[in-house]
């Protein structure tokens, strides 16, 4: 079985702009989930899309937006993007079950210069 | 924010030898699992505990979970120089918006 896949792998933006990331998940898996990592803050979950509907959002601002497709695949976007926005952002996917175990995609590091 | 907690924060041991990983946490838990890192790229799943149990393994790895103390820690045996990553444990009670992960554990073994 495939895994998680995420594109693009890197990314270079500067303040201001928008991005997109993109997440296909596990044949099967209906969850996404999408998590910030930095040095600083560690890993933070940001939000999970579950048939479409966002099920659950973390504590970010409403410039990070995300959704998803009948086939599952997922996408974020962040706008207006400011220099604390670099990090690896990772795309987690799951059956959606309450004992979940998350398989995680390779990562998208964002740079904001 | 972060609830697990490991603890060392980074440990540095030979080819071969047992590298042992703890985590404590604060709140009532539903599970708890352990995830591998290597450096920039995604996590791995190793093992998730359930509430009500003590003890998992798999492979190399053996999970223990004291719900008393609050507390989980992760053995490696016989380790190998590929085992040389971040391990991280995450806690959850319900959602996925509930799991928490740690600062993590850096991992270096020695060839």
């Amino acid at each position: 079985k495939a895994g998680v896949t995420q594109t693009p792998r890197y990314l270079i933006k500067t303040r201001g702009q928008q991005v997109t990331l993109s997440c296909s998940p596990i044949s099967g898996h209906r969850s996404v989930s999408w998590y910030q990592q930095t040095p600083g803050q560690g890993l933070q979950f940001l939000f999970e899309y579950f048939s479409e509907t966002q099920r659950n959002k973390g504590n970010f601002p409403g410039r990070f937006s995300g959704r998803q497709f009948s086939n599952s695949r997922s996408e974020m976007n962040v706008s207006t993007l400011e220099l604390g926005d670099s990090a690896l952002y990772l795309c987690a996917s799951s059956l959606g079950g309450q004992l979940y175990e998350q398989y995680f995609g390779p990562g998208t590091r964002l740079t904001v210069t | 924010s972060q609830q697990g907690e490991e603890d060392p924060q980074a440990l540095s041991i030979q080819e071969g030898e047992n590298a042992t990983m703890n985590c404590s946490y604060k709140t009532s838990i539903n599970n708890l699992q352990w995830y591998r890192q290597n450096s920039g790229r995604g996590l791995v799943h190793l093992i998730l505990i359930r509430s009500n149990e003590r003890e998992k393994h798999s492979g190399r790895l053996r999970v223990t979970l004291d719900t008393s103390k609050k507390s989980s820690s992760l053995l490696i045996t016989a380790s190998r120089a590929a085992d040389t990553a971040s391990y991280f444990c995450a806690t959850a009670r319900g959602g996925v918006r509930d799991m928490r992960f740690g600062a993590g554990t850096r991992l270096t073994v020695k060839p």
